[in-house]
């Protein structure tokens, strides 16, 4: 349970609001992968990461910004967000692109 | 790319029973199909996976079963218990559109009654 880690776990902010998301694994791999999660809705993958490089951004509105400065840490920088951003977002690392993806726990997002 | 569709959305079984989740993706080029296993307020876990190498994958309770000819898996888990009660979803390894994404369904809701 302590292979991917995020934080906070929750999160409230405003829509004028700046705040960032954090994950950290423990397991040597080489991809990570932010995901949301709204009810009722297919996982999204947003952002690909394979070696510290982003390979895959699926059409994230650039008030989500994500950066990876090495292969065990994955931030989502979060700004100027709306209401429909509310969501559970969830990394996950794979030792490679092919590779079984675990996820963490999540942070719960609301955005007022 | 790849589209994977997960039936039935909700499912309540009684203990004892087996409950049965399928899925259909439309990628013929798709060889991965993983299942999670999501608990309130958890994170998906990795239950059982297969490759289109193979037909059937048996752990324990849980199987899957999967048909390349017709593109579409099954997850089977025989005589269900209350800690079974989660939200399932399938995946497809996705080489049309997305370099290898997982896609996924959008979930079953299995309740377990006592």
């Amino acid at each position: 349970e302590t292979g991917v880690t995020q934080t906070p776990r929750h999160l409230v902010m405003g829509m004028t609001n700046k705040k960032s998301l954090k994950c950290e694994q423990h397991l040597g791999h080489n991809a990570m992968y932010w995901y949301k999660q709204s009810a009722k809705k297919p996982l999204e993958l947003m952002f690909v990461y394979s070696l510290e490089e982003r390979v895959e951004n699926n059409s994230v509105p650039s008030r989500f910004s994500p950066e990876c400065p090495n292969s065990s840490h994955l931030f989502l920088h979060l700004h100027t967000l709306q209401p429909e951003d509310s969501a559970l977002y969830l990394c996950a690392s794979s030792q490679d692109r092919e590779g079984t993806q675990y996820f963490g726990p999540g942070t719960r997002l609301l955005v007022l | 790319g790849e589209n994977v569709e997960q039936h039935p959305s909700t499912l309540s079984v009684q203990e004892g029973d087996s409950a049965v989740i399928k899925c259909t993706y439309s990628d013929s080029a798709s060889n991965y199909f993983p299942w999670y296993k999501q608990e309130l307020g958890k994170r998906p876990q990795l239950i059982i996976d297969i490759r289109s190498n193979v037909g059937e994958k048996k752990d324990q309770r849980i199987a899957v079963t999967l048909n390349k000819t017709a593109k579409h898996f099954s997850l089977h888990i025989t005589e269900t218990q209350p800690e079974d009660s989660a939200v399932y979803f399938c995946a497809a390894r996705d080489y049309g559109g997305s370099q290898g994404n997982l896609i996924f369904g959008k979930g079953t809701k299995l309740s377990v009654k006592p």
